[in-house]
């Protein structure tokens, strides 16, 4: 089955800086990756995806990036903000799947004043 | 527009119990799936029902087991309660093609003692 692995577990940053979280997947059926905050107490939240036929998309502060030969897709987060400090997961999924996604294991981020 | 609604949002059982966890889809959504969210393992994918037919199921033993009703609303049921089980439960509804935006529940925080 698909295995997504994340990196770093753990990212502090400072205000104003950028952070970028790395995913990798390893099958080559996967065709959709989205991206979920989770404020601590908080639902999961989607705040970008992107499709296997887009290299990237971006939206406002958040960008993601997708390589299809290397199997491996990033998020960035520009300009971060005290409010940008969650706990981020990436995941991959296909649409012949029906809806399962398969999550990497998270990115905690802080971002200090 | 409502979002996703689980019930209960807390629940503390013994081993050896059983539970049932209730989920109210976005109106309109026929795709529920239930994840398995812990500290340690991540979000683990449950299953996946779509217009009451399981679509998908991951890789957890038959003591969880789930249903889905004509209006769309999801239960998903432990037997045989054991220590691991622990775990905050979510669930998330979608139109239901496959592939697409999941919404969250705020999740079941299930304690077994």
């Amino acid at each position: 089955g698909e295995n997504v692995e994340q990196h770093p577990s753990t990212l502090s940053v400072q205000e104003g800086d950028s952070a970028v979280i790395k995913c990798t997947y390893s099958d080559s059926a996967s065709n959709y990756f989205p991206w979920y905050k989770q404020e601590l107490g908080k639902r999961p939240q989607l705040i970008i995806d992107i499709r296997s036929n887009v290299g990237e998309k971006k939206d406002q502060r958040i960008a993601v990036t997708l390589n299809k030969t290397a199997k491996h897709f990033s998020l960035h987060i520009t300009e971060t903000q005290p409010e940008d400090s969650a706990v981020y997961f990436c995941a991959a999924g296909s649409g012949a799947a029906g809806n399962k996604l398969t999550f990497g294991g998270g990115t905690r981020v802080l971002v200090k004043p | 527009k409502a979002g996703v609604t689980q019930t209960p949002r807390y629940l503390i059982k013994t081993r050896g119990q059983q539970v049932t966890l209730s989920c109210s889809p976005i109106s309109g959504h026929r795709s529920v799936s239930w994840y398995q969210q812990t500290p340690g393992q991540g979000l683990q994918f449950l299953f996946e029902y779509f217009s009451e037919t399981q679509r998908n199921k991951g890789n957890f033993p038959g003591r969880f087991s789930g249903r889905q009703f004509s209006n769309s609303r999801s239960e998903m049921n432990v037997s045989t309660l054991e220590l691991g089980d622990s775990a905050l439960y979510l669930c998330a509804s979608s139109w239901g093609t496959g592939g697409e935006k999941l919404f969250f529940g705020s999740g079941t925080q299930l304690s077994v003692l």
